[in-house]
């Protein structure tokens, strides 16, 4: 049974351009949540979405981040016109049931913004 | 949620167990311990979690105290791979049930 997905690993993206990160749940998961973490900082909540509603999003800063987790196809992080605050890993879980604090993590996403 | 406080690192002989000492001294009676890990540049792993008993499942064994006040994370048999910062996190049952915030944590360090 394949873990969480996500891509791309590393992401370089330069001032003003836009990042798409891209999150698979497990198998028969059906609600994903998006954690930031800062370089040596801890982990931060951000989103919280099953397949088509936004659940909780209220960890998103309210300007140029939004998240989306359509039908069909994986969880999307979308951050527009990228800051160098933005350099961090991006991190997706999911669980198989709602509310939950069991969460399988993916590997990560690695935004470098220069 | 209440607070903890787990040492900043630890060592242990590869084999050997590992036992991960965490205080939660104003944990109430509605919240859960849970442990998750993470090993340098991967996503967090969900280790265990209990509320007053004693637990044990294929990675770790959860033994909290009786006032509650504390818990230790037992490693049976630490192997190299083992290698991560373990974070111990008290968290209420109902409401949000699944924001979780990672603070510092141990960093265990298995030596061969």
């Amino acid at each position: 049974n394949a873990g969480v997905m996500q891509n791309p690993r590393h992401l370089v993206r330069r001032r003003g351009q836009e990042a798409r990160l891209r999150c698979s749940p497990m198998k028969g998961h059906s609600h994903v949540y998006w954690y930031r973490q800062l370089p040596e900082e801890g982990l931060k909540f951000m989103v919280y979405l099953q397949k088509e509603n936004i659940i909780d999003e209220s960890g998103m800063p309210k300007e140029r981040f939004s998240a989306e987790f359509p039908k069909e196809g994986p969880s999307i992080l979308r951050i527009q016109q990228v800051v160098r605050g933005d350099s961090a890993a991006y991190f997706c879980a999911s669980s198989p049931r709602d509310a939950t604090y069991e969460q399988y993590f993916g590997p990560g996403t690695r935004l470098t913004v220069t | 949620d209440a607070k903890t406080t787990q040492p900043p690192s630890m060592d242990c002989a590869e084999g050997r167990a590992a036992n991960l000492p965490c205080n939660h001294s104003t944990i109430s009676g509605n919240e859960y311990v849970y442990w998750y890990r993470q090993i340098h540049s991967q996503g967090p792993q969900y280790i265990i979690h209990g509320l007053k008993n004693n637990e044990t499942n294929e990675m770790a064994s959860l033994i909290i105290t009786e006032d509650r006040k504390s818990s230790t994370l037992i490693l049976p048999h630490a192997t190299l791979r083992d290698t991560a910062v373990y974070y111990c996190i008290v968290l209420k049952s109902g409401g949000s049930n699944y924001k979780l915030t990672f603070g510092k944590g141990t960093l265990l360090t298995v030596n061969p």
